[in-house]
């Protein structure tokens, strides 16, 4: 039982390059959400997709753009990466609706030098 | 403005004894809360949750309490085992965002033997 599957685990970047973050569920959720996990911060949402073919922004959005490629996938992209930007990455899945428990993937641990 | 506080970074507590993870937000929109837990190198996995129409909920050994007039949320696991050594996070979202959730910063607890 897969849940929510993020690749990769493990990336280092140099200042300015760009990458994307895959991320893929197979409980047939509707919602999507991409969180970052600084130390002393908690996790901070980034983006969402409440459903397919829509996407908003969280409380963090600079420096990244998604795309909710159907219903099952949903990609996070550092255009230009900084420093900044070094993070634990989780992308999360849940049923459409308030009031429903968030499922998440294991994260993607980015440095960028 | 953190929404969602969780003011004590770490905890201590004998196996068998109880554990108490307090948690305090500001948003009175918030209806629906939960904790999840985390242990190093994993995603956060849900623990247990309380609508906002309830001031207590039982799982086994973990209860969460519900004081809406200050605020508070708070989580009791009893008997605290070694197991449950873990970083809890307390969550909070409002039935006009989805499932969006709001996360604290987090708390440590360490059970020891």
């Amino acid at each position: 039982n897969a849940g929510v599957t993020q690749t990769p685990k493990f990336q280092v970047l140099k200042t300015g390059q760009s990458m994307t973050l895959q991320c893929a569920q197979d409980m047939n959720h509707n919602s999507m959400y991409w969180y970052r996990q600084d130390p002393g911060m908690g996790l901070r949402l980034i983006y969402y997709s409440a459903s397919e073919g829509t996407t908003d922004k969280g409380e963090v959005p600079n420096g990244y753009n998604v795309s909710r490629l159907n219903k099952r996938e949903f990609s996070l992209r550092l255009e230009s990466a900084a420093p900044s930007q070094t993070s634990v990455y989780f992308c999360a899945s849940s049923p459409w609706g308030a009031g429903n428990t968030i499922y998440f993937g294991e994260g993607s641990w980015l440095t960028v030098v | 403005d953190q929404q969602v506080k969780q003011n004590s970074p770490s905890l201590s507590v004998q196996e068998g004894r109880i554990s108490i993870l307090n948690c305090d937000y500001t948003n009175s929109m918030f209806d629906y809360f939960l904790w999840y837990k985390k242990y190093p190198a994993e995603g956060p996995t849900f623990l247990i949750s309380i609508s906002s129409i309830k001031d207590k909920n039982e799982d086994g050994r973990f209860t969460v309490f519900l004081n809406k007039s200050a605020k508070h949320l708070s989580l009791h696991i009893v008997p605290s085992q070694p197991g449950d050594s873990a970083v809890y996070f307390c969550a909070a979202s409002h039935t006009g965002t989805a499932s969006k959730l709001t996360f604290g910063t987090g708390t440590r607890l360490q059970v020891t033997l």
